[in-house]
């Protein structure tokens, strides 16, 4: 499975915006690119996923490298209630329904 | 429309006791999974299914087993807890587990066995 790599932790200042870096430089060109997030004792919950171009939602941003080897999550503007756990995560096509979670980055926001 | 529910929040086994995690989704989701979250670290596979009757291993299977008779419920039993169970068990389910669908995640469930 391709592999996903992410600085262990993040700090923002609030309402100033936040770049949150992953490589996967093992991308297949099947895979999309998926983020997710974890609030403190709380389920992950879904963020943005693209597969080759940038994607736009309500909550953030995802830019992806030309060669797909990395891709950034943009929050515009970060409120402290951000602060999580954010998880880069490639989704395999096929057969394989093994969706791998790593460690994460932590996105510590300072009011 | 309540998402994935998982039931009990909080669960405190002795070592050799069974127990079931309950899971139901009322998406019509033909995908559902299970993973477990030790601290510190990312989320693990135990179990999945792609449909009613269906399911496979994930990661981390030892010690559990699943069945999945119905769309809307996927339990996860532990048959006879460890300490190394220890552990916060987290329910997830997809339309069909496509490449390209997200994930909804239930709320947890915090399992200590002593």
């Amino acid at each position: 499975d391709a592999k996903t790599t992410q600085p262990n932790s993040m700090e923002s200042n609030e309402e100033e915006p936040v770049h949150l870096p992953c490589n996967h430089s093992t991308i297949s060109g099947t895979d999309y690119i998926h983020w997710y997030r974890q609030l403190p004792s709380q389920g992950p919950e879904y963020v943005i996923h693209g597969l080759t171009s940038n994607v736009n939602n309500r909550m953030a941003s995802l830019a992806i490298a030309e060669d797909r080897k990395s891709s950034t999550l943009i929050l515009h503007r970060a409120t402290l209630r951000d602060a999580a756990v954010y998880y880069c995560i490639l989704k395999s096509g096929g057969s394989n329904y093994k969706l791998t979670f790593g460690k994460g980055t932590l996105l510590t926001v300072n009011p | 429309n309540a998402g994935v529910t998982q039931t009990p929040k909080f669960q405190v086994l002795k070592t050799g006791q069974s127990m079931t995690l309950q899971c139901a989704q009322d998406m019509n989701h033909e995908y559902m999974s299970w993973y477990r979250q030790d601290p510190g670290m990312g989320l693990r596979l135990i179990h999945y299914s792609v449909g009613a009757g269906i399911t496979d291993q994930g990661e981390v299977p030892n010690g559990y087993n699943v069945s999945r008779s119905t769309t809307e419920d996927f339990p996860l039993r532990l048959l006879s807890a460890a300490p190394s169970q220890t552990s916060v068990y987290f329910c997830a389910s997809s339309y069909r587990g496509a490449t390209n669908e997200k994930l909804f995640f239930g709320s947890g469930t915090q399992l200590s066995v002593l």
